[in-house]
């Protein structure tokens, strides 16, 4: 099945920095990649995702870059804020029917005031 | 619309005992799932069902039972729980091919914080 690394699991920026996670796949066939935010206490939700026929997409301070000859895509934010504070997740599609996503492992985001 | 909802927020339980989480959604989609998360291990997804009476086994599905009786609701046992068992529980549904939406989203609850002693 579908393997999916992320890194860093803890990242602090100054408010006004950006920020940049990155996650590695393993299935070379995998097409959708998305990525979900988790505010403290709340489920995850999505917030950007990228299909594998381009390279780049952008949703204001945010943006999303994939490679899929590294197999490796990315999460960008620009202009960080102290809201921007959240557990970001990766994901990609697992093998089978049922649309299932494998999820990375998170990355813990603190935007210092 | 409320979205997708879970029963209860918080639980304590003793090692043995048994309990039943429930989660419900009003967006009328097929897929459904259950998912547990634990510190540095991401969302690792218990059982899945991709329609009313049919439900399937995820990735750790071990001591867990589900039941999709109804299309709007996915409930999710433990016959005897164990203190690994501790865990923040989420459910997530998400649209079919025949909505013409993206099959992949998938909208969470906020989550059962479940502890066993």
């Amino acid at each position: 099945g579908e393997n999916v690394e992320q890194h860093p699991s803890t990242l602090s920026v100054q408010e006004g920095d950006s920020a940049v996670i990155k996650c590695t796949y393993s299935d070379s066939a995998s097409n959708y990649f998305p990525w979900y935010k988790q505010e403290l206490g709340k489920g995850p939700q999505l917030i950007i995702d990228i299909r594998s026929n381009v390279g780049e997409k952008k949703d204001q301070r945010i943006a999303v870059t994939l490679n899929k000859t590294a197999k490796h895509f990315s999460l960008h934010i620009t202009e960080t804020q102290p809201e921007d504070s959240a557990v970001y997740f990766c994901a990609a599609p697992s093998r089978g029917s049922a649309r299932q996503l494998t999820f990375g492992s998170g990355t813990q985001l603190t935007v210092l005031p | 619309n409320a979205g997708v909802t879970q029963t209860p927020k918080f639980r304590v339980l003793k090692t043995g005992q048994s309990m039943t989480l429930l989660c419900a959604q009003d967006m009328n989609h097929e897929y459904m799932y259950w998912y547990r998360q634990d510190p540095g291990m991401g969302l690792r997804l218990i059982h899945y069902s991709v329609g009313e009476g049919t439900t399937a086994k995820g990735e750790v599905p071990d001591g867990y039972n589900v039941s999709r009786l109804k299309k709007q609701n996915f409930l999710l046992g433990l016959e005897s729980a164990a203190p690994s068992q501790t865990s923040v529980y989420f459910c997530a549904s998400s649209y079919d091919t025949a909505a013409r939406r993206n099959v992949y989203e998938q909208y969470f609850g906020p989550g059962t914080r479940l502890t066993v002693t």
